[in-house]
This record gives structure tokens, C-alpha cells and sequence, in this order.
């Protein structure tokens, strides 16, 4: 069965330091993968997706993510945190079956 | 504007008392579902639908009833809520299973 670890509830940079949110995934087939953002008060928004082909996929607001396979990971980074990044976020794996399954969530904090 | 049009946004009601939270997509996708959201435990889907008159489970569909009669329309209906559904509510749309999907604003609801 397929499952989504987000490690790490709660993540707090600095303005203008390294974003690295983390999912792992598992899954029994090539897997298509999500990064969702959710603003306070707000749904969710896709970031980004892999589907196939190139492995480091590039997002919306200068996010980004990297699938490896043979780590089963498809951490979402941003090399310079905004204030505005702050948020809560969701990594979603689906397999083509019936549904889409979401990690836990990592809520991102930006410290002044 | 494509979206997805969830309400209300915010419900208060008592146990026992029936309720239905609509949820309206205009970009004519076939697949609709719906979750919801608690502390520490990301997304849950409740029940999906793939095309009309079709409907399915997802991973929490106890004291939860849908219908899908029409392709735009996707109401969650709560027969006799209790306090454990107190919860936020997600709807969303996405052409098939594997891309994009676009999520209501939410409706949070509290059973008392």
C-alpha cells in the first residue's frame, strides 16, 4: 500500500536561509507525487508534481523537488526563504489507483 | 474563474441534526472528492467520485453520505453528526486522478 512520511511537523528558518521540507514516500509502482501549499484560512494549491521523465522538478515561488528513487524521497526545497513562504505543506503520493494520499503535513515557519 | 465552490465556510450545529455541505466545480472535471483535515493527521479522503452516479470509499466514509447526480455538484451529507466530525472539509476537482487537483476553500464545521 502506498503511504507519505513527512519528517518533521513543524520547520523554522531564518529569512533568506535554506528551505528543506521532506517527504518519503512508498510505493509498489512509479509513483506520481505532489508538493500542496495551504495558506492560513485558505485550501490547498499545487506547488509542483512529478509525473515522469526529468527528476528535479521546478514549482511555483522558487520551490523546487528532486525524485530519487532509490530513496524513495522527494524533498521540497527553496534556496531563500520569504516571509511570505510561510505555510503549511503537503506532500501527496497517488499510484493511478482510486485516491491520492497526503503526509501529515510540515507547517514552515520564517523567523525575521 | 475556475474553481471550486464549497459551502458554507463555517457551520455550527448541534448532534444529531442533519446537515449537507455543497461543493460545485466549473471546470467540467469527472473526478471529485472530498476530505478532511485534522491536527497531525494531513488530509483523509472521505468518499471520491469519478464520474456521475459513481462514487466510491476512501480511507474514513463512517457517518459520511454522497451523491454525485449531476457532473458539476458533489454534496457532502452528514446524517446524524456527532462530535468526532467536528473537523475542516476539503472538496476538490481534478480531471483525472493523477493530475492537478483544485480544492475548495474549506468548510469548517463543529458538532456540539
Amino acid at each position: 500500500a502506498q503511504s507519505v512520511t513527512q519528517l518533521g511537523s513543524h520547520v523554522s528558518v531564518s529569512e533568506g536561509a535554506l528551505v528543506l521540507l521532506r517527504c518519503n514516500y512508498s510505493s509498489s509502482v512509479p509513483p506520481y507525487l505532489f508538493w500542496y501549499v495551504q495558506y492560513p484560512n485558505q485550501g490547498l494549491q499545487l506547488l509542483l508534481k512529478y509525473t515522469t521523465g526529468a527528476t528535479l522538478v521546478k514549482g511555483i515561488n522558487g520551490f523546487e523537488a528532486e525524485f530519487k528513487k532509490s530513496e524513495t524521497s522527494f524533498h521540497l526545497t527553496k534556496p531563500s526563504a520569504h516571509m511570505s513562504d510561510a505555510a503549511e505543506y503537503f506532500c501527496a503520493v497517488s499510484e493511478g489507483a482510486s485516491k491520492i494520499i497526503f503526509g501529515s503535513g510540515t507547517r514552515l515557519s520564517i523567523r525575521p | 474563474e475556475a474553481q471550486v465552490t464549497q459551502n458554507p465556510r463555517y457551520l455550527i450545529t448541534v448532534t444529531g441534526k442533519k446537515l449537507t455541505v455543497t461543493c460545485s466545480q466549473n471546470m467540467n472535471h469527472e473526478y471529485m472528492s472530498w476530505y478532511r483535515q485534522d491536527p497531525g493527521l494531513g488530509l483523509r479522503q472521505i468518499y471520491y467520485s469519478m464520474n456521475v452516479e459513481v462514487t466510491d470509499k476512501g480511507d474514513v466514509p463512517e457517518g459520511y453520505k454522497v451523491s454525485r447526480k449531476e457532473k458539476r455538484n458533489f454534496p457532502l451529507i452528514l446524517e446524524s453528526p456527532s462530535p468526532n466530525q467536528t473537523s475542516l472539509y476539503f472538496c476538490a476537482s481534478s480531471p483525472t486522478l493523477n493530475t492537478e487537483a483544485f480544492f475548495g476553500q474549506g468548510t469548517r464545521l463543529t458538532v456540539v
